[in-house]
């Protein structure tokens, strides 16, 4: 059981190139996020998938796309990478909120990119 | 306004004394949930504990607890007899809502805890 997987663990790119983030869980969670950390800044939204199919803007979803083709992957896409984008990325995953709310999410162990 | 206010950068504690960590939200939701993680030097978010707006008791992990004064909307960490282990960036978290439609998390920019020996 590896839980959540991110693909690469760290990557270099220049101004202007694409790249794409791999998230991949075996929990059969329906709910899946990408965040991006800053210093100083926690942990920012940038899209969600609430099952399969669905994707949803989170608080910071400029520059990036997603895709959920299948339950068990979540692609973060940087069509023309900037600068400003350096960061360190983190994917999570969960079970749907229930009427106590106490579902936890579960975080893969970061992508630390740097654009040039 | 920021949602979730953590106004401890940095603290250094004794090993073996207890710690509180400070946390105040902003929600005008009657239905929220509060949560707590720690990321340590190797990076990876670790939940600690949740405390639901309408728990009546204020929840226990172990050594971690929440002191939950919903007037005063703050939700405090008391981690117990420190440890050197506990040595890391604690981030509390909230959930505003409850079932489909209120998935998401917002963060607190974190306070960075060393255990002195």
């Amino acid at each position: 059981n590896a839980g959540v997987t991110q693909t690469p663990k760290f990557r270099v790119l220049k101004t202007g190139q694409s790249m794409t983030l791999l998230c991949a869980q075996d929990m059969n969670h329906e709910y899946m996020y990408w965040y991006r950390q800053d210093p100083g800044m926690g942990l920012r939204l940038i899209h969600y998938s609430v099952g399969e199919g669905t994707t949803a803007k989170g608080e910071v979803p400029d520059g990036y796309n997603v895709s959920r083709l299948k339950k068990q992957n979540f692609l973060l896409g940087l069509e023309s990478a900037a600068p400003s984008q350096t960061s360190v990325y983190f994917c999570a995953s969960s079970y749907p909120v229930g009427p106590r709310g106490q579902e936890t999410q579960y975080f893969g162990p970061g992508t630390r990119l740097l654009v040039l | 306004a920021q949602k979730i206010t953590q106004t401890q950068p940095g603290m250094f504690v004794q090993e073996k004394e207890a710690v509180t960590l400070d946390c105040t939200y902003d929600t005008s939701d009657q239905s929220y949930g509060l949560f707590w993680y720690k990321q340590p030097s190797s990076g990876e978010m670790i939940f600690l504990i949740y405390q639901g707006s309408y728990d009546e008791q204020n929840a226990t992990e172990g050594r971690y607890s929440l002191n939950f004064q919903k007037a005063r909307k703050s939700a405090n960490l008391v981690i117990s007899a420190s440890q050197l282990g506990d040595s890391a960036m604690y981030f509390c978290a909230m959930r505003e809502g409850r079932g489909f439609g209120n998935e998401k998390l917002t963060f607190g920019t974190g306070t960075r805890l060393t255990i002195i020996p």
